[in-house]
């Protein structure tokens, strides 16, 4: 069984810029939720994608962005990247549909906006 | 809006000490609950979690968890520390009355453990 995997692992970036993060979900799960974790505080959801539709969003602005694929893998999106950007980016995989619930974490990337 | 408020951001206990973590939760209907911990520079690892059933979790790691509704509390205990437990613990919950899954998480504590 592959786990969640995340590229790339660090990144940096300057202010303005747009950033493309990957996620590749553990075999079988069929939705992606990504999470923004800035330095000392809890992870913040941002989107949650199932069968290739945005299922559910949290408070982050449009220039946050996300694709889902065919085979369940996912990207993130952002655009203009500001100071506050900065953090580590956290996938999740999970099975929609079951009463499990539970949430498959990747390693995450770390952005860096200067 | 659903919270999770973690009571102290930094906890020291000695090796061999009992570890408690705080969590609770504002919400009529109780949530699922989970534990995570994350390691430094690393992703988060499920603990444990509270669905449905017996109100007492074990996970791994030897933690555990009750569920207690009339506290809308979810503490994480392990009896005995080992260094290895140092890290950030976080408890997040999903609302039962919601489709999805989508975590609302703690500010987490910091596990600390002195020899």
């Amino acid at each position: 069984e592959t786990g969640v995997t995340q590229s790339p692992t660090h990144l940096i970036k300057t202010r303005g810029q747009q950033v493309t993060l990957r996620c590749s979900s553990q075999s079988g799960h069929n939705t992606v939720s990504w999470y923004q974790q800035a330095l000392g505080q809890g992870p913040q959801f941002i989107f949650q994608y199932y069968r290739e539709e945005e299922n559910g969003r949290g408070n982050f602005p449009p220039r946050f962005s996300g694709l889902q694929f065919p085979n369940y893998s996912s990207e993130l999106n952002v655009n203009a990247l500001e100071l506050d950007d900065s953090a580590l980016y956290l996938c999740a995989s999970s099975l929609t549909g079951t009463s499990d619930h539970e949430q498959f974490f990747g390693p995450g990337t770390r952005l860096t906006v200067l | 809006a659903q919270s999770v408020t973690q009571l102290g951001s930094h906890v020291s206990v000695s090796e061999g000490a009992l570890v408690l973590l705080r969590c609770n939760y504002s919400s009529s209907v109780p949530p699922y609950l989970f534990w995570y911990v994350q390691y430094p520079n690393q992703g988060l690892q499920l603990l444990l979690k509270y669905t449905t059933g017996a109100t007492l979790v074990k996970g791994i790691n030897g933690f555990e968890a009750e569920f207690k509704k009339s506290e809308t509390s979810f503490h994480l205990t392990k009896p005995s520390a080992h260094m290895s437990d140092a890290a950030e613990y976080f408890c997040a919950v999903i609302p039962n009355f919601e489709g999805g899954n989508k975590l609302t998480f703690g500010t987490g504590t910091q596990l600390k453990v002195e020899l």
